[in-house]
């Protein structure tokens, strides 16, 4: 069974330093991978994805992203937190041929300012 | 490009009656329709799938008879919670693709209150 995981519930960081939000798969062969953010009562926002190619990639707001085929792993990252991007973030994973998308439990970011 | 719109956004109703919330694609045509529901402080449940002229695909533990998801076109579905109870006030959020494409594109979600 496809699942997704997000280990911690919460990350809090100062602004101004980098943040990783981690998450790690488990589907078989070579899933389509996403991070989408959620702002208080609003949908989700697309952020990146990662389809082939290039391990790392790079997406809105500065955020960027490293698959590890090795770790089934695909954390979200940016170099310099910002106030602004305190929300809730998914980690969601596909599997080539299927229409359906799998999410996370959600990790609520908080940056300090 | 690739917006997706909900209606209403957020709605409130008594028990026992129904209420239908929207889901427009209004810049291009979804091949398919998703609907999430959504608890506090917890990740998006899939309900169903659905694509234009065919009947939707329930997941499993899904009251089809309750949720009646209708895809008339190939911009427009509608759910419509059926004789609606307290414990089905939450967050719906829907989402369209593109075929061939790898996105589902988001709405903005409805808030439903059942008193």
């Amino acid at each position: 069974a496809q699942s997704v995981a997000q280990p911690e519930d919460q990350v809090n960081v100062a602004e101004g330093n980098p943040l990783t939000v981690k998450c790690t798969y488990s589907v078989s062969g070579n899933p389509y991978l996403f991070w989408y953010v959620q702002y208080p009562n609003r949908g989700l926002q697309f952020l990146l994805k990662y389809i082939t190619g290039d391990n790392l990639v790079k997406g809105s707001y500065g955020f960027e992203a490293e698959f590890n085929k090795s770790q089934t792993s695909f954390h979200l990252k940016k170099p310099s937190a910002l106030v602004s991007d305190s929300a809730l973030y998914f980690c969601a994973v596909r599997r080539r041929g299927d229409d359906k998308i799998i999410f996370g439990k959600g990790t609520r970011l908080h940056i300090l300012p | 490009g690739a917006v997706v719109s909900q209606h209403p956004s957020r709605v409130i109703c008594k028990s026992g009656t129904s209420v239908k919330i929207e889901c427009r694609s209004l810049d291009f045509q979804a091949t398919t329709m998703f609907w999430y529901r959504q608890f506090p402080k917890q990740s998006l449940m899939l309900m169903a799938t659905s694509n234009e002229g065919s009947k939707a695909t329930y997941e499993q533990g899904v009251e089809k008879d309750k949720f009646l998801i209708n895809h008339a076109s190939l911009t427009l579905s509608t759910l419509t919670v059926t004789s609606a109870h307290p414990e089905d006030s939450s967050f719906y959020i829907c989402s369209a693709s593109i075929i061939d494409t790898y996105e589902q594109y988001f709405g903005p979600g409805t808030r439903l209150t059942v008193t």
